[in-house]
């Protein structure tokens, strides 16, 4: 069965801190893996990752797929209280059967105190 | 561009009621994909919907139905609903074709009691 666990469920860092949370995934046929961020409301979007070892960025914000390895990190440099959230990672399956599904890990609870 | 929206924001109903939720996609979008978020089991596939047919389904019961129209927005209905229902209901969209990120609306949260 497919699945995507991400790790640590929970963190807790300080201000200017730098975090690495941790996403890997067993898949049978994968597309791309995907990260978001979520507030007390919806996921925001945050990066797509296709291609095995290109980093994307946004900001203070980092991401890198190996898959090889079967697993993506997403990179937060000089935290903000504003980066307070859970991070979700999903995957999107490549099978046509499959469309428009993703498969959403637990989740990491970032949480960076003043 | 507008974002995905969705109606309503918060409903509480009663266990046997049934219920139906909306969600517009971004213009231009034709996939809806519709997800249940509980804090015990995350984020659920529930089903998607492109150019108003079912393209594919999660593993929930036949209570959890839906539909999508000629402009592409869609409803999702419940029926018969039980406490385990109350959760956080999301829809997304995407283009659908070759470009799947998906946006996700603010989202609609159910509460059975």
């Amino acid at each position: 069965e497919d699945k995507v666990v991400q790790s640590p469920l929970s963190l807790v860092v300080h201000e200017g801190d730098t975090v690495t949370l941790n996403c890997s995934y067993e898949v049978t046929n994968f597309r791309s893996l995907l990260w978001y961020k979520q507030e007390k409301k919806a996921p925001t979007f945050l990066f797509m990752l296709t291609s095995s070892g290109i980093e994307k960025k946004s900001g203070r914000l980092s991401s890198i797929l190996d898959k090889k390895e079967l697993f993506s990190i997403l990179n937060i440099t000089a935290t903000q209280t504003g980066d307070s959230a859970i991070y979700l990672c999903a995957f999107e399956p490549r099978d046509s059967s499959n469309s428009g599904k993703l498969i959403f890990g637990q989740g990491t609870t970032l949480q960076v105190k003043p | 561009k507008a974002g995905v929206t969705q109606t309503p924001r918060y409903l509480i109903k009663t266990r046997g009621q049934q219920v139906t939720l909306s969600c517009s996609p971004i213009s231009g979008h034709r996939s809806v994909s519709w997800y249940q978020q509980t804090p015990g089991q995350g984020l659920q596939f529930l089903f998607e919907y492109f150019s108003e047919t079912q393209r594919n389904k999660g593993n929930f019961p036949g209570r959890f139905s839906g539909r999508q129209f000629s402009n592409s927005r869609s409803e999702m209905n419940v029926s018969t609903l039980e406490l385990g229902d109350s959760a956080l209901y999301l829809c997304a969209s995407s283009l659908g074709t070759s470009n799947y990120e998906q946006y996700f609306g603010p989202g609609t949260r159910l509460t059975v009691t």
